[in-house]
């Protein structure tokens, strides 16, 4: 069975400071990895996904994210936070070559980016 | 770019009665699905489609069914409300049948069942 956990509910970074959201996951197999960011009463947005190759890979709004297999983790990176990246963050995983399988989601991490 | 919409962006029954919620997307996509959303749960799946009048259960299909008709449509449906059913709904598409798809999804439906 796959799952995905995000250790902290909630994450407070002040504007200007790097910030990171933690993202572990469990699969049989390698792993495709995904970020989705969810703004207030909106549906969820694609970030960026791991498929293979390079470990850290770049997405929209100037976050990144860093595949670790013996860690087993993919944790969502910003070099430097804006209020505007206040939001719910969902980390998402599927098994490779497992076809089209539904995406299984981490509970969500909230970050308060303050001013 | 994907377009994935929900008939509604908030919605309030009573319980008992009987609850359509629509989502269409315009890019041709095979699959489709609809998940719940509560704080502290995450997302959670109900039901999903690879293809026209296919349907699979998801994580929590009881008191819910789904139709597609057609490609672009997935409705979810739910047959007597019930207060625990108050909730964010979300619809996803992705293309086919590939493991690396993204799922893109809808600005959701908040449920509210009196």
């Amino acid at each position: 069975a796959q799952s995905v956990a995000q250790p902290e509910d909630q994450v407070n970074v002040a504007e200007g400071n790097p910030l990171t959201v933690k993202c572990t996951y469990s699969v049989s197999g390698n792993p495709y990895l995904f970020w989705y960011v969810q703004y207030p009463n909106r549906g969820l947005q694609f970030l960026l996904k791991y498929i293979t190759g390079d470990n850290l890979v770049k997405g929209s709004y100037g976050f990144e994210a860093e595949f670790n297999k013996s860690q087993t983790s993919f944790h969502l990176k910003k070099p430097s936070a804006l209020v505007s990246d206040s939001a719910l963050y969902f980390c998402a995983v599927r098994v490779m070559f497992s076809g089209n399988t539904p995406l299984v989601f981490g509970k969500g991490t909230r970050l308060s980016v303050i001013a | 770019d994907v377009k994935v919409t929900q008939s509604s962006r908030y919605l309030v029954k009573r319980t008992g009665e009987k609850v359509f919620l629509e989502c269409v997307q315009d890019m041709d996509h095979e699959n489709m699905f609809w998940y719940r959303q509560d704080p502290g749960l995450g997302l959670r799946l109900i039901y999903f489609s690879y293809d026209v009048k296919m349907k699979e259960k998801g994580d929590i299909p009881e008191g819910y069914s789904v139709s597609r008709e057609k490609k672009e449509r997935f409705s979810l449906i739910l047959e007597s409300a019930s207060t625990n059913q108050t909730s964010m709904y979300l619809c996803a598409s992705s293309l086919e049948g590939s493991s690396t798809d993204t799922q893109y999804f809808g600005p959701g439906t908040r449920l509210t069942v009196l």
